[in-house]
């Protein structure tokens, strides 16, 4: 089956530092989404992007879809993004099967 | 619009005992996945339904099921209870079936078997 890895596994910063994580999949997808989970366990959507590039405020992301890679960079960090990032793909093939990564667990201290 | 919702957000059960959980997609949205994440194994696919019929199922043994009503709403039920299904049941939404769609994630429920 398809592979998703993320990297890195954990990552600590200090407030207002920039970060990137990594998503890599084993196949073509047709969806690729990431997420935030909270410390509560409810994963908020932040990027809808099984291609292209899209910004949010201080978030933005890129996948490549031919290199089978997608990036979440997130500008001036805030402790209030601290908590785990999730990388998840669909298959091309007609399902609302999502297959996530192990997650990055990012750390941002004041 | 209301988000995905999910009860009860935490249960408690023994081991041997069933549970039913129950999710409510956001209005209009008409495809109901099911997932479950633990420490060890992540988070992994259930199942998925729409309009009122499986679509897909994730490995799992035959205690796990669910089902989806008219009105979109989904229960996922688990029986003869054991020690590792303790874990973050999450529902999610999207407005039709098709691997494209994005996915809404609601709370979850927070399942503990002792």
């Amino acid at each position: 089956g398809i592979q998703v890895e993320q990297s890195p596994p954990d990552l600590i910063l200090q407030e207002g530092a920039n970060s990137t994580l990594r998503c890599n999949f084993s196949d073509s997808v047709n969806n690729l989404q990431w997420f935030h989970q909270n410390p509560w366990g409810q994963l908020i959507n932040l990027f809808y992007i099984p291609s292209g590039t899209k910004q949010n405020g201080r978030l933005s992301a890129t996948t490549v879809a031919t290199e089978r890679y997608s990036l979440l960079y997130i500008s001036s960090s805030q402790t209030t993004d601290s908590g785990v990032y999730f990388c998840a793909v669909a298959l091309s093939g007609g399902y609302n099967k999502l297959i996530f990564g192990a997650g990055t667990r990012l750390a941002v201290h004041p | 619009k209301a988000g995905v919702t999910q009860t009860p957000r935490y249960l408690i059960k023994t081991r041997g005992q069933q549970v039913t959980l129950s999710c409510s997609p956001i209005s209009g949205h008409r495809s109901v996945s099911w997932y479950q994440q633990t420490p060890g194994q992540g988070l992994q696919f259930l199942f998925e339904y729409f309009s009122e019929t499986q679509r897909n199922k994730g490995n799992f043994p035959g205690r796990f099921s669910g089902r989806q009503f008219s009105n979109s709403r989904s229960e996922m039920n688990v029986s003869t209870l054991e020690l590792g299904d303790s874990a973050l049941y999450l529902c999610a939404s999207s407005p039709l079936a098709g691997s494209y769609n994005e996915q809404f994630f609601g709370p979850g429920t927070r399942l503990t078997v002792l």
